[in-house]
This record gives C-alpha cells, sequence and structure tokens, in this order.
C-alpha cells in the first residue's frame, strides 16, 4: 500500500491552455474525491466516484473542467481554457467505503499564468 | 447550509503549552466529524475522528469530544511539541451517502522550542 499518489505534482501554464491531472488512488478504494484547495482555505469538494460512476459533481465545477474514472481505478481532472482563477492545489481522495474515512493524496499543485 | 468553522491563526505556543483548536459546525443529519492535519510540504493526514455524539477521538496525545449539543468539536493537546508546527483542519462528512467532506478554514500552529 503506497497511498494516493497524483501526478504531476506541480503544473505551471498559460491561460487558455489545457491540463489535465491523474490522481491513482489507493488499491481497492472504491470511493475517489477530487477536492481544490486555494491558498489559506480549506478543500473545497469539487466531485465523486464511487468505481467508474461519477455519482456528484460540485456547482464549483464549471463546464471546463471534467473528470473521469476509467474502469473504476485511476482517475483525470482535466481542465479546459484555464483562466488564473483556476490557480490551485488539487487534491483527489480516496476511500474504501467501509469507512467514512479518507486518505488524501499530495496534491497537484496549478499555476496559471 | 452545512458548514465548519475554525479560529483563527496563526497560534503560537511555546513547547509544552496546551493547545485548543476551536471547530464548530452546522450541519442537518448526523455527520462524523475529523482533525486533519498537514505538515509542511505533506498531504492531509487523518488525525482523528469521532462518528457520534460524546464521542472522543484520540491520536499521539491529541484529542476531541464531538458535543452535539454545542455542535463542537475542539482539538486539545496538553503539551505540544515542535514537531507539532502544522496546519489542523477541521471536517465533517455530510450523512447524505457520498461522504463528501465539508472543511474549515485551516489553523496553523507554530511551536516554539
Amino acid at each position: 500500500d503506497t497511498g494516493v499518489s497524483q501526478n504531476p505534482r506541480h503544473k505551471i501554464t498559460k491561460r487558455g491552455q489545457n491540463v489535465t491531472f491523474r490522481c491513482d488512488p489507493i488499491s481497492e478504494h472504491n470511493r475517489l474525491y477530487w477536492y481544490r484547495q486555494t491558498l489559506g482555505q480549506g478543500p473545497e469538494f469539487l466531485t465523486y466516484f464511487q468505481n467508474e460512476a461519477q455519482l456528484e459533481k460540485s456547482r464549483l465545477l464549471s463546464d471546463r473542467f471534467s473528470a473521469e474514472r476509467p474502469k473504476g481505478s485511476f482517475s483525470t481532472l482535466e481542465i479546459q481554457r484555464t483562466e488564473q482563477g483556476d490557480s490551485a492545489m488539487y487534491l483527489c481522495a480516496s476511500s474504501p467505503g467501509t469507512l467514512d474515512e479518507q486518505f488524501f493524496g499530495p496534491g497537484t499543485r496549478l499555476t496559471v499564468l | 447550509g452545512d458548514s465548519v468553522t475554525q479560529m483563527e491563526g496563526p497560534v503560537t505556543l511555546s513547547e509544552e503549552a496546551f493547545l485548543t483548536i476551536n471547530c464548530t459546525y452546522t450541519a442537518t443529519g448526523y455527520p462524523s466529524l475529523f482533525w486533519y492535519v498537514q505538515y509542511p510540504g505533506e498531504g492531509l493526514q487523518l488525525l482523528l475522528k469521532a462518528t457520534k455524539a460524546d464521542d472522543k477521538g484520540s491520536n499521539k496525545g491529541f484529542e476531541a469530544t464531538y458535543r452535539k449539543e454545542t455542535t463542537s468539536f475542539h482539538l486539545e493537546k496538553g503539551s505540544v511539541q515542535v514537531s507539532d508546527s502544522a496546519v489542523y483542519f477541521c471536517a465533517l462528512d455530510l450523512d447524505s451517502g457520498t461522504y463528501k467532506y465539508i472543511f474549515g478554514t485551516g489553523t496553523r500552529l507554530k511551536v516554539l522550542a
């Protein structure tokens, strides 16, 4: 069990570009969450997967954001036409479903210039 | 709506001092409550949790009691160490089936030797 991993750890992009982040949850965790954390704030929920099904999306997740979890394993979060307001830490967490505890990855820090 | 309110930081203490970080919540239903800790350069780690009223969570000398009557989950430690310097987040999971978290804004603790 190596924990939740996220790649890349840092991403710098120019406004208008597309970016994609990857999350590898702890194996056999059927629940997967994405959160966004801005400086000085707590993480905010973005979206939730149970296995491969995306069951909930926050209003924070505009049409420019899309997330997938093919085959119920790793997940990707794509942001199209990035804006400076998208600059944040994007956190992924997984849970086995038998516990209410979530296990967090180290995050991907996005900077949009 | 559902929310978590934490005392603002930073909190600066001398080693071996007593620590209290206040956390209150507003929620419908019966959420579980959590304290997560984020050490510099690391991801969020679960510190302790409580799943029902009057439960006490404890770990590494930290304690918090789920108080339904005051809707609080204050974090305490009798004697802090320099190694406790971190950001502490209070969170609840909505009893909604997805168990997504709502976080407080975090409280930065700095312990001086």
